[in-house]
């Protein structure tokens, strides 16, 4: 596809369990960025991928909260011991990751979270 | 990355342009400002980036002030499809030196409704 696809789109989960997010980014961009967005905010960063590795993980919120990216392109957002407060829209986007660059960076449409 | 303030909500009628405001006053001089939108249930959409000079695009218009401390994001014929949460974002660029982020850091934004 020619966006960034997130799956699921959706995901009811019980407290303290585990889940796992989808993000499929733009075949290409070798930069790859994780937000949250709780409702009636803007999206706060997560994560950041350059290539395999997370240049940036400082808005990971607690070590419950883990990404991957073992071959550069698709990642996986992982939450263990969901919390009630973990209950968010989970956007991924992704970008070219050119050096030096000012990039623009391409949203997928969401993965909505909801922790009973 | 410098703070933003925009104004939480305007209305504009259909067809009208729509002029949303941002002031950045503490923008550095290699900082660039862009501009996303955000549909309901959707994730954000990039609509166009400046740094000094006034841009155009399909979109939209960016004006930027002489001092870079403000700037109007212009809709010249907004729509009712242009009903969306506004972003305005101040950004340095990429150092791509593995451990530089190039996160968005976004505020609450401008809520803009598009009235027929």
């Amino acid at each position: 596809g020619a966006g960034v696809s997130q799956t699921p789109s959706n995901k009811v989960t019980e407290k303290g369990k585990y889940v796992e997010l989808r993000c499929d980014p733009i075949s290409g961009h070798t930069a790859l960025y994780w937000y949250r967005q709780s409702l009636g905010q803007g999206p706060e960063f997560l994560i950041y991928f350059q290539g395999t590795g997370a240049a940036d993980d400082s808005g990971l919120p607690n070590d419950r909260f883990f990404a991957v990216r073992p071959e550069g392109s698709v990642s996986t957002l992982k939450i263990q011991r969901t919390e009630r407060g973990d209950s968010a829209v989970y956007l991924c986007a992704s970008s070219l990751g050119l050096a030096g660059g000012y990039e623009t960076q391409y949203f997928g449409p969401g993965t909505r979270l909801l922790v009973l | 990355d410098a703070k933003t303030t925009q104004p939480p909500s305007m209305d504009c009628a259909e067809g009208r342009a729509a002029n949303l405001p941002c002031n950045h006053s503490t923008i550095s001089g290699n900082e660039y400002v862009y501009w996303y939108r955000q549909i309901h249930s959707q994730g954000p959409q990039y609509i166009i980036h400046g740094l000094k000079n006034n841009e155009t695009n399909e979109m939209a218009s960016l004006i930027i002030t002489e001092d870079r401390k403000s700037s109007t994001l212009i809709l010249p014929h907004a729509t009712l499809r242009d009903t969306a949460v506004y972003y305005c974002i101040v950004r340095s660029p990429n150092p791509y030196s593995g451990a530089g982020s190039y996160q968005l850091t976004f505020g609450k934004g401008t809520k803009l409704s598009v009235i027929p």
